[in-house]
């Protein structure tokens, strides 16, 4: 089966620790996105990537980071200069090469930062 | 002012209702536009793309007026299984793809 994955499903850590969230897709998909939702709000843009080894700030870039060195994978480090850590995060893939530009999520984390 | 607008509801329905929710942009450079369906604690699912005038599928109708700015989603016959929350995208078809998303708008239907 096609799709996305992301782990893990829930993340607790202490504040002032760097955590890492996984996600893959087998979907041959180009770009790729993290995104972050906070309760009751829209999905807000991190960073995303159009190939490989290459990668842009989104709207809230400040106190995360990432990689692009695999098509499939683009993990997330939230880092402890992240102000307020704790949301779930999305990750999402799409193909806009092919004139297709929808975007396809992975499950999420829940990550839980005290 | 935010690229992407929606009532945050929530829409109470019966079963069995029509329901429309709107979503507004303010970018008229806009191409495209999605609406997903989010259920609690999930991932935002693809419901529907519209890259023209609109697009129908089954009980779901989505619309695009350009003049104004504002996508809607039709739901009729709604089932229970409906109640979930409904994201709006919209982008700009660049290079980038970058996806500007509402808030939601909650549904609840009810027996």
């Amino acid at each position: 089966d096609g799709g996305i994955t992301q782990s893990p499903k829930y993340l607790f850590r202490k504040e002032g620790q760097n955590v890492t969230l996984s996600c893959e897709q087998n979907l041959n998909h180009d770009a790729m996105y993290w995104y972050r939702q906070d309760p009751g709000q829209g999905l807000r843009l991190i960073y995303y990537s159009q190939i490989v080894n290459d990668f842009q700030k989104g709207d809230i870039a400040e106190g995360y980071s990432v990689s692009r060195e695999k098509k499939e994978s683009f993990p997330l480090t939230v880092t402890s200069a992240q102000k307020n850590p704790t949301a779930f995060y999305l990750c999402a893939s799409s193909n806009p090469g092919l004139s297709s530009y929808e975007q396809y999520f992975g499950p999420g984390t829940r990550l839980t930062v005290t | 002012r935010k690229e992407v607008e929606q009532d945050p509801g929530p829409f109470n329905v019966p079963e069995g209702a029509t329901v429309a929710f709107n979503c507004t942009y303010s970018n008229s450079a806009s191409q495209s536009f999605f609406w997903y369906r989010q259920d609690c604690r999930k991932e935002p699912k693809l419901l529907m793309s519209v890259y023209s005038s609109g697009n129908e599928d089954g009980r779901f109708t989505a619309q695009l007026n350009r003049a104004s700015q504002y996508i809607s989603l039709l739901i009729r016959d709604s089932k229970l299984s409906d109640s979930a929350t409904y994201l709006c995208a919209a982008n700009l078809q660049n290079n980038f793809n970058k996806f500007y998303f509402g808030s939601g708008t909650k549904l609840n239907v009810k027996p």
